[in-house]
């Protein structure tokens, strides 16, 4: 079953806007990752911000996580067509690192 | 560096048929996991492998089983296809004790 809700399904936006994708989730977690993929192809990893911290940047990504809220939002600033593809949130499911849960995914589309 | 890869690319198979895909995992990564991601949804965790055994596994039947040989390669076994089984599988492996995973790029499988 999934564990991760994304929000929107789908997004889209002009090159050089902003796009946040919000991820909710439903157990208690170890960490919460958050994931992206092209055309159905591999996942490829963004970043990772574990439990006891509440914000991560890498690059022109920014993850912020609220435990009590049970929440995670990832932005992208200053999008590129290159970004356009699905994104995904992955947690641990039941603080058991062995098992991870994705969520649906939000379709981000940015038009040049 | 090779990353992981996963064979065959696509398959075409029948009902009832039985199936066996193929995962080498990223260099110096000991722990392998596989999932099944239906059209547009998001990746739903099958089973993981570490130490050449099965570690922990999602909420799939026996129709599903693996194996991981002692150089931490790995595959999945599937049974009397249904229709239902037509998805892109994706292996993903770590090393034990770090939660980033790298995905391969998939095998999608049809069953007609």
């Amino acid at each position: 079953s999934q564990q991760g809700e994304e929000d929107p399904q789908a997004l889209s936006i002009q090159e050089g806007e902003n796009a946040t994708m919000n991820c909710s989730y439903k157990t208690s977690i170890n960490n919460l990752q958050w994931y992206r993929q092209n055309s159905g192809r591999g996942l490829v990893h963004l970043i990772l911000i574990r439990s006891n911290e509440r914000e991560k940047h890498s690059g022109r990504l920014r993850v912020t996580l609220d435990t009590s809220k049970k929440s995670s939002s990832l932005l992208i600033t200053a999008s590129r067509a290159a970004d356009t593809a699905s994104y995904f949130c992955a947690t641990d499911a039941q603080g058991n690192n062995n098992d991870m849960r994705f969520g649906a995914g939000t379709r981000l589309t940015v038009k040049p | 560096d090779a990353g992981v890869t996963q064979s065959p690319t696509h398959l075409i198979k029948t009902r009832g048929q039985q199936v066996t895909l193929r995962c080498s995992p990223k260099s110096g990564h000991d722990t392998v996991s596989w999932y099944q991601q239906a059209l547009g949804q998001g990746p739903q965790f099958i089973f993981q492998y570490y130490e050449e055994e099965e570690r922990q596994r999602g909420n799939f039947p026996d129709r599903f089983s693996g194996h991981q040989f002692p150089n931490y390669s790995s595959e999945l076994n599937v049974n009397a296809l249904l229709l239902g089984d037509s998805a892109l599988y994706l292996c993903a492996s770590r090393l034990r004790g770090h939660y980033e995973q790298y995905f391969g790029p998939g095998t999608r499988l049809t069953v007609t």
